[in-house]
């Protein structure tokens, strides 16, 4: 079936310091949406992305339905940064698949 | 601002028990969903709807039932709840129809069946 791999599953960073989180795909995506689950548990719209790349003050995103992968930058992370990231792409049959998350630590 | 919001916010159920949980939106989606999630474990669909009266099974609908009485409102029903139904729950609307659009999430529900 559709599936969605996301990595890392886990990532520590220091404050300043910035990394990527990819999510591969297994099929053709129409869409992928970015969220972050902040330390309430709620879940943060970050990006939607029908193609190309996005960018909204320290982050960046980026999707390529032909090569099936879509990446998260961060840069100069700062501790509210801190959280559960999930990205979340559409079927060619409009369902939606989640990846099983990257738990980013940023620690001063 | 998209507005999902989701009631309780916290539940204890015992097993065998029923459980409601709502969840209304102000967004004027059509598409409404359910999700439950669990720790190492994305998010996972067990009902959605196109729209008032329409209710589709997700990918684990098992155990759950769905109610859509209105635009703006969207229930999931567990009839008789199982400890293994212990999870945090997420409504999220967006979208027309079959036509994905960015979702918005409500702040979640914690369910523990004991």
């Amino acid at each position: 079936g559709d599936q969605v791999e996301q990595s890392p599953s886990a990532l520590s960073l220091h404050e300043g310091t910035g990394s990527a989180l990819r999510c591969n795909f297994t099929t053709t995506m129409r869409a992928v949406q970015w969220f972050r689950k902040n330390s309430r548990g709620s879940l943060i719209n970050l990006f939607y992305l029908a193609s190309g790349t996005k960018e909204n003050g320290r982050l960046k995103s980026a999707f390529d339905s032909k090569e099936r992968y879509s990446t998260l930058h961060i840069r100069d992370a700062q501790l509210e940064d801190s959280g559960t990231y999930f990205c979340a792409a559409v079927t060619g049959g409009y369902k939606v698949v989640f990846g099983s998350g990257t738990r980013l630590l940023v620690s001063p | 601002e998209a507005a999902v919001t989701q009631s309780p916010r916290n539940k204890v159920a015992v097993t065998g028990g029923k459980v409601t949980l709502s969840c209304n939106q102000t967004n004027n989606h059509n598409n409404m969903y359910w999700y439950r999630q669990d720790t190492g474990h994305g998010l996972r669909l067990i009902h959605y709807s196109y729209g008032a009266g329409s209710t589709e099974k997700g990918d684990i609908p098992d155990g759950y039932k769905a109610s859509r009485p209105s635009q703006e409102n969207f229930s999931l029903i567990l009839e008789l709840a199982t400890p293994s139904q212990t999870s945090v729950y997420f409504c999220a609307s967006g979208g027309n129809w079959g036509y994905y659009a960015e979702q918005f999430f409500g702040p979640g529900t914690r369910l523990t069946v004991l």
